[in-house]
Protein backbone atom coordinates (compact mmCIF):
# COMPACT_ATOMS: atom_id res chain seq x y z
CA UNK A 1 0.00 0.00 0.00
CA UNK A 2 1.17 3.32 -0.43
CA UNK A 3 2.78 5.26 2.45
CA UNK A 4 4.81 8.59 2.78
CA UNK A 5 7.02 8.69 6.42
CA UNK A 6 8.78 12.03 7.62
CA UNK A 7 11.63 10.48 9.28
CA UNK A 8 10.99 11.96 13.05
CA UNK A 9 7.87 12.83 14.99
CA UNK A 10 10.06 15.48 16.71
CA UNK A 11 13.70 17.45 15.78
CA UNK A 12 14.95 20.29 18.28
CA UNK A 13 18.09 22.15 17.03
CA UNK A 14 19.95 24.63 17.97
CA UNK A 15 19.31 28.52 16.75
CA UNK A 16 21.17 29.74 13.72
CA UNK A 17 21.55 25.97 12.73
CA UNK A 18 20.32 23.83 9.39
CA UNK A 19 17.16 22.08 10.20
CA UNK A 20 16.93 18.77 7.71
CA UNK A 21 13.43 17.52 7.24
CA UNK A 22 13.19 13.83 5.56
CA UNK A 23 9.72 12.20 3.53
CA UNK A 24 10.31 8.76 2.46
CA UNK A 25 7.42 7.32 0.47
CA UNK A 26 6.37 3.83 -0.94
CA UNK A 27 4.40 2.64 -3.86
CA UNK A 28 3.90 6.30 -5.34
CA UNK A 29 4.76 7.93 -8.33
CA UNK A 30 4.26 11.43 -7.07
CA UNK A 31 4.37 13.90 -10.12
CA UNK A 32 4.71 16.10 -7.32
CA UNK A 33 5.80 17.16 -4.21
CA UNK A 34 4.91 20.30 -1.88
CA UNK A 35 5.46 21.38 1.58
CA UNK A 36 3.58 23.02 4.29
CA UNK A 37 3.84 24.37 7.75
CA UNK A 38 1.34 24.37 10.32
CA UNK A 39 1.50 26.23 13.09
CA UNK A 40 -1.07 24.44 16.62
CA UNK A 41 -4.68 25.28 15.78
CA UNK A 42 -3.58 26.75 12.38
CA UNK A 43 -4.36 25.39 9.35
CA UNK A 44 -0.99 24.26 6.86
CA UNK A 45 0.32 26.81 4.89
CA UNK A 46 1.89 26.05 1.68
CA UNK A 47 5.60 26.32 1.68
CA UNK A 48 7.06 25.16 -1.81
CA UNK A 49 6.04 22.72 -4.43
CA UNK A 50 9.01 20.38 -6.40
CA UNK A 51 8.07 19.03 -9.81
CA UNK A 52 9.82 15.14 -10.63
CA UNK A 53 11.93 16.80 -13.42
CA UNK A 54 13.11 19.17 -10.97
CA UNK A 55 15.97 18.14 -8.47
CA UNK A 56 16.42 21.18 -6.19
CA UNK A 57 14.09 24.44 -5.59
CA UNK A 58 14.72 27.19 -3.22
CA UNK A 59 12.70 30.11 -1.33
CA UNK A 60 14.71 32.21 1.30
CA UNK A 61 15.69 30.27 3.52
CA UNK A 62 14.46 27.03 2.39
CA UNK A 63 15.56 24.16 0.18
CA UNK A 64 14.01 21.36 -1.01
CA UNK A 65 15.27 18.38 -2.99
CA UNK A 66 13.62 15.40 -4.74
CA UNK A 67 14.98 12.13 -5.68
CA UNK A 68 12.75 10.07 -7.03
CA UNK A 69 15.21 7.24 -7.46
CA UNK A 70 15.14 7.00 -3.73
CA UNK A 71 11.73 8.08 -3.55
CA UNK A 72 12.62 10.78 -0.99
CA UNK A 73 12.26 14.53 -0.50
CA UNK A 74 14.68 16.98 1.89
CA UNK A 75 13.48 20.02 3.35
CA UNK A 76 16.02 22.26 4.94
CA UNK A 77 15.48 25.13 7.02
CA UNK A 78 18.81 27.29 6.88
CA UNK A 79 19.83 29.95 9.91
CA UNK A 80 16.54 28.19 11.91
CA UNK A 81 14.90 31.26 14.43
CA UNK A 82 12.92 30.32 16.83
CA UNK A 83 9.66 31.31 14.91
CA UNK A 84 10.63 28.40 12.61
CA UNK A 85 9.23 26.07 15.32
CA UNK A 86 6.48 24.49 13.72
CA UNK A 87 5.06 21.25 12.40
CA UNK A 88 6.28 20.26 8.85
CA UNK A 89 3.84 17.87 6.24
CA UNK A 90 5.38 17.01 2.89
CA UNK A 91 2.63 16.17 1.05
CA UNK A 92 1.95 13.92 -2.84
CA UNK A 93 -0.43 14.14 -5.23
CA UNK A 94 -1.62 10.64 -6.63
CA UNK A 95 -0.68 9.68 -10.18
CA UNK A 96 -3.49 10.56 -12.55
CA UNK A 97 -5.31 12.40 -9.52
CA UNK A 98 -3.74 15.54 -9.35
CA UNK A 99 -6.09 17.23 -6.82
CA UNK A 100 -5.88 14.11 -3.75
CA UNK A 101 -2.93 15.14 -2.17
CA UNK A 102 -2.06 12.51 0.89
CA UNK A 103 0.10 14.13 3.52
CA UNK A 104 2.90 12.47 5.81
CA UNK A 105 3.07 11.81 8.71
CA UNK A 106 4.59 15.23 9.57
CA UNK A 107 7.70 16.63 11.94
CA UNK A 108 7.32 19.20 14.96
CA UNK A 109 10.38 21.20 14.58
CA UNK A 110 11.29 23.15 17.29
CA UNK A 111 13.90 25.63 17.17
CA UNK A 112 15.95 26.85 20.69
CA UNK A 113 18.05 29.72 21.73
CA UNK B 1 -5.05 36.25 8.16
CA UNK B 2 -5.70 33.21 5.89
CA UNK B 3 -7.93 33.61 2.82
CA UNK B 4 -9.73 30.91 3.37
CA UNK B 5 -12.58 31.83 5.64
CA UNK B 6 -13.93 29.27 8.15
CA UNK B 7 -17.02 29.42 10.32
CA UNK B 8 -17.73 28.28 13.02
CA UNK B 9 -13.89 28.31 14.58
CA UNK B 10 -15.54 26.36 17.52
CA UNK B 11 -18.51 23.73 17.51
CA UNK B 12 -20.16 21.51 19.99
CA UNK B 13 -22.70 19.06 19.08
CA UNK B 14 -24.73 16.12 20.32
CA UNK B 15 -24.98 12.81 18.56
CA UNK B 16 -28.57 13.69 16.89
CA UNK B 17 -28.12 17.22 15.97
CA UNK B 18 -27.94 18.60 12.58
CA UNK B 19 -25.08 21.75 12.16
CA UNK B 20 -23.34 23.09 8.43
CA UNK B 21 -19.79 24.22 8.19
CA UNK B 22 -18.72 27.13 6.24
CA UNK B 23 -15.96 27.80 4.01
CA UNK B 24 -15.41 30.94 1.45
CA UNK B 25 -12.72 31.97 -0.56
CA UNK B 26 -12.28 35.19 -3.09
CA UNK B 27 -9.27 34.46 -4.72
CA UNK B 28 -11.66 33.33 -7.39
CA UNK B 29 -10.38 29.45 -7.14
CA UNK B 30 -11.91 26.85 -8.49
CA UNK B 31 -11.18 23.78 -6.42
CA UNK B 32 -12.47 23.35 -3.04
CA UNK B 33 -11.60 20.71 -0.41
CA UNK B 34 -12.69 19.52 2.83
CA UNK B 35 -10.21 17.63 4.75
CA UNK B 36 -10.38 16.00 8.53
CA UNK B 37 -7.45 16.02 11.01
CA UNK B 38 -7.40 14.31 14.25
CA UNK B 39 -5.15 15.22 17.08
CA UNK B 40 -1.07 14.82 15.88
CA UNK B 41 -2.04 13.35 12.45
CA UNK B 42 -1.80 14.89 9.16
CA UNK B 43 -4.96 16.24 7.87
CA UNK B 44 -7.11 13.26 5.66
CA UNK B 45 -8.91 14.10 2.59
CA UNK B 46 -12.49 13.69 2.54
CA UNK B 47 -13.84 15.86 -0.39
CA UNK B 48 -12.93 17.49 -3.76
CA UNK B 49 -15.20 20.04 -5.92
CA UNK B 50 -14.18 21.17 -8.97
CA UNK B 51 -15.75 24.05 -11.06
CA UNK B 52 -18.59 23.47 -8.33
CA UNK B 53 -18.91 19.64 -8.78
CA UNK B 54 -18.45 17.33 -6.72
CA UNK B 55 -15.37 15.23 -8.25
CA UNK B 56 -13.75 13.26 -5.67
CA UNK B 57 -15.61 11.60 -2.52
CA UNK B 58 -13.37 9.33 -0.25
CA UNK B 59 -15.98 6.97 0.76
CA UNK B 60 -17.01 9.62 3.90
CA UNK B 61 -20.17 8.25 5.42
CA UNK B 62 -23.17 9.69 4.32
CA UNK B 63 -23.56 11.31 7.61
CA UNK B 64 -21.38 14.23 6.05
CA UNK B 65 -23.06 15.42 2.75
CA UNK B 66 -21.02 18.68 1.50
CA UNK B 67 -22.54 21.34 -0.58
CA UNK B 68 -20.69 23.74 -3.21
CA UNK B 69 -23.85 26.33 -3.85
CA UNK B 70 -21.26 28.99 -5.56
CA UNK B 71 -17.65 28.94 -6.57
CA UNK B 72 -17.13 30.92 -3.27
CA UNK B 73 -18.43 29.24 -0.80
CA UNK B 74 -18.40 24.99 0.45
CA UNK B 75 -20.58 23.70 2.81
CA UNK B 76 -19.97 20.67 4.94
CA UNK B 77 -24.16 19.63 6.30
CA UNK B 78 -23.77 17.43 9.38
CA UNK B 79 -25.88 15.07 10.83
CA UNK B 80 -26.06 12.15 13.25
CA UNK B 81 -22.28 12.56 13.95
CA UNK B 82 -20.58 9.91 16.28
CA UNK B 83 -18.08 10.60 19.13
CA UNK B 84 -15.18 9.68 16.92
CA UNK B 85 -16.15 12.34 14.32
CA UNK B 86 -14.48 15.00 16.97
CA UNK B 87 -11.49 16.36 15.09
CA UNK B 88 -10.15 20.07 13.57
CA UNK B 89 -12.13 20.22 9.89
CA UNK B 90 -10.47 21.89 7.65
CA UNK B 91 -11.66 23.46 4.01
CA UNK B 92 -8.57 24.46 1.11
CA UNK B 93 -9.04 25.83 -2.25
CA UNK B 94 -6.89 26.14 -5.23
CA UNK B 95 -6.59 27.90 -8.59
CA UNK B 96 -8.33 24.39 -10.07
CA UNK B 97 -8.02 21.32 -9.68
CA UNK B 98 -7.01 18.72 -12.54
CA UNK B 99 -4.24 18.00 -14.01
CA UNK B 100 -2.21 21.07 -12.94
CA UNK B 101 0.21 21.93 -10.11
CA UNK B 102 -1.50 23.83 -7.81
CA UNK B 103 -1.10 24.42 -3.90
CA UNK B 104 -3.86 24.68 -1.71
CA UNK B 105 -4.42 27.57 0.78
CA UNK B 106 -6.48 26.21 3.89
CA UNK B 107 -8.60 28.36 6.41
CA UNK B 108 -8.01 27.45 10.17
CA UNK B 109 -10.41 24.99 10.55
CA UNK B 110 -13.56 24.57 13.06
CA UNK B 111 -12.42 22.69 16.04
CA UNK B 112 -15.95 20.56 15.96
CA UNK B 113 -16.62 18.18 18.86
CA UNK B 114 -19.21 15.55 19.49
CA UNK B 115 -20.74 14.33 22.87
Amino acid sequence: SQKIEQNSEALNIQEGKTATLTCNYTNYSPAYLQWYRQDPGRGPVFLLLIRENEKEKRKERLKVTFDTTLKQSLFHITASQPADSATYLCALDHTGTASKLTFGTGTRLQVTL
Amino acid sequence: DTEVTQTPKHLVMGMTNKKSLKCEQHMGHRAMYWYKQKAKKPPELMFVYSYEKLSINESVPSRFSPECPNSSLLNLHLHALQPEDSALYLCASSQDAAGTYQPQHFGDGTRLSIL
